[in-house]
């Protein structure tokens, strides 16, 4: 029962690259959230998505940042343009979409993106 | 703004004993309120969660209090144990938004043998 899944682990990308993260959510979750955490700071929520869905994006910049969780494969989250500013962790969480446990979501092991 | 304030920052404990965090909210809306553990490298893991209906949640040593006029919930760690040496975040959601957690800032605990 593998749980949610993240790749790659640890992400290095030149100012002005663009940065791929992706997220495979645990096996019967439809729900998946990207959250940030910089050094030293807690976890920002940056973007809620269903399938083929972008529900809330509120916590995410305007420009250069992107997400998608297309009906077949991952959910992706693309910064374009990348600067020093974007080295974080980033984290994938899914939750079940029905049922019991909706609100509880789970943890992927992070993208750690450094930015040269 | 920060919608959830967590203190302390950092935490010392000795092995054996008591470990508190606490934290405060201001949005009534929330009604689901997560704890996360973290160790160094590795995802926020869950460790327990209450729902403002109820005052306390107990699963082994760990404790939530819920203090829902005060907007107020703390995590009691007891018989604290070096290998609960981690990074504790508290967070609140709500059913509106989807469950998209505000997070505290997290506390550093270390429990000392």
């Amino acid at each position: 029962n593998a749980g949610v899944m993240q790749n790659p682990r640890h992400l290095v990308r030149r100012r002005g690259q663009e940065a791929r993260l992706r997220c495979s959510p645990m096996k019967g979750h439809s729900h998946v959230y990207w959250y940030r955490q910089l050094p030293e700071e807690g976890l920002k929520f940056m973007v809620y998505l269903q399938k083929e869905n972008i529900i809330d994006e509120s916590g995410m910049p305007k420009e250069r940042f992107s997400a998608e969780f297309p009906k077949e494969g991952p959910s992706i989250l693309r910064i374009q343009q990348v600067v020093r500013g974007d080295s974080a962790a980033y984290f994938c969480a899914s939750s079940p979409s029905a049922g019991r446990g909706t609100d509880t979501q789970y943890f992927g092991p992070g993208t750690r993106l450094t930015v040269l | 703004q920060q919608q959830v304030k967590q203190s302390p920052q950092s935490l010392i404990v000795q092995k054996g004993g008591i470990s508190i965090i606490n934290c405060a909210y201001e949005n009534t809306a929330f009604d689901y309120f997560p704890w996360y553990q973290q160790f160094p490298g590795k995802g926020p893991a869950l460790l327990i969660a209450i729902r403002p209906d109820v005052s306390e949640k107990k699963e082994g040593r760990f404790t939530i209090s819920f203090n829902k006029s005060a907007k107020q919930f703390s995590l009691h760690i007891m018989d604290s144990q070096p290998g609960d040496s981690a990074t504790y975040f508290c967070a609140a959601s709500r059913q509106t938004s989807g469950y998209a957690l505000n997070f505290g800032k997290g506390t550093s605990l270390l429990v000392t043998p």
